[in-house]
């Protein structure tokens, strides 16, 4: 079946530490999307790449970093900058960044330690 | 910028009860606009989507119409069943390469 796999589901930082949340498609899709949810709050945009090897800042790109090597991986790191790293990361993608209907995955809950 | 404004929640309803989730947007130009909804522990998914003013979307029983005078795009369903208990994401497409931009979710329960 085609979809959006993010890992873990549960992640824990500890303080100083960078962690990598995965990301991975199978629909053959150019453009992906990494989204932060709080709760109340609406999705806010962190980066966003359009084909391999191009990225682009969203709305709160401090404190994350990101890499596309491959079409179908979209891994995100939570650096050690980003102080307030606790909310549920969802990963998204679209056949184009022109196609409005996002793919999404099922999340990952990363917390601090 | 863009924005969306959504009632918060959470809205409780019996099974059976009418429901109307309202959003308001801000955008320049002519948005589309979308409503996901997000089962709990799952991702997003769309629901319905409107891309012209006066177009009504629909899916699943769910209905919203793009009002452009009013700025709005209510979610509304005649029936809610207690399998239709999630939270529900206003969005629009606007000025800024089209990324979407969300509310800040409704979270809908609906009891037996």
């Amino acid at each position: 079946d085609g979809g959006i796999t993010q890992s873990p589901k549960y992640l824990f930082r500890k303080e100083g530490q960078n962690v990598t949340l995965s990301c991975e498609q199978n629909l053959n899709h150019d453009a992906m999307y990494w989204y932060r949810q709080d709760p109340g709050q609406g999705l806010r945009l962190i980066y966003y790449s359009q084909i391999v090897n191009d990225f682009q800042k969203g709305d709160i790109a401090e404190g994350y970093s990101v890499s596309r090597e491959k079409k179908e991986s979209f891994p995100l790191t939570v650096t050690s900058a980003q102080k307030n790293p606790t909310a549920f990361y969802l990963c998204a993608s679209s056949f184009r960044q022109e196609d409005e209907k996002l793919f999404f995955g099922s999340g990952t809950q990363l917390s601090v330690l | 910028g863009d924005s969306v404004t959504q009632m918060e929640g959470p809205v409780t309803l019996s099974e059976e009860a009418f429901l109307t989730i309202n959003c308001t947007y801000t955008a320049t130009g002519y948005p589309s606009l979308f409503w996901y909804v997000q089962y709990p522990g799952e991702g997003l998914q769309l629901l319905l989507k409107a891309t012209k003013a006066d177009d009504k979307g629909s899916n699943k029983g769910f209905e919203a119409t793009y009002r452009k005078e009013t700025t709005s795009f209510h979610l509304e369903k005649g029936s809610v069943q207690v399998s239709d208990s999630a939270v529900y994401f206003c969005a629009l497409s606007g000025s800024a390469g089209n990324m979407l931009t969300f509310g800040g979710g409704t979270r809908l329960m609906v009891k037996p």
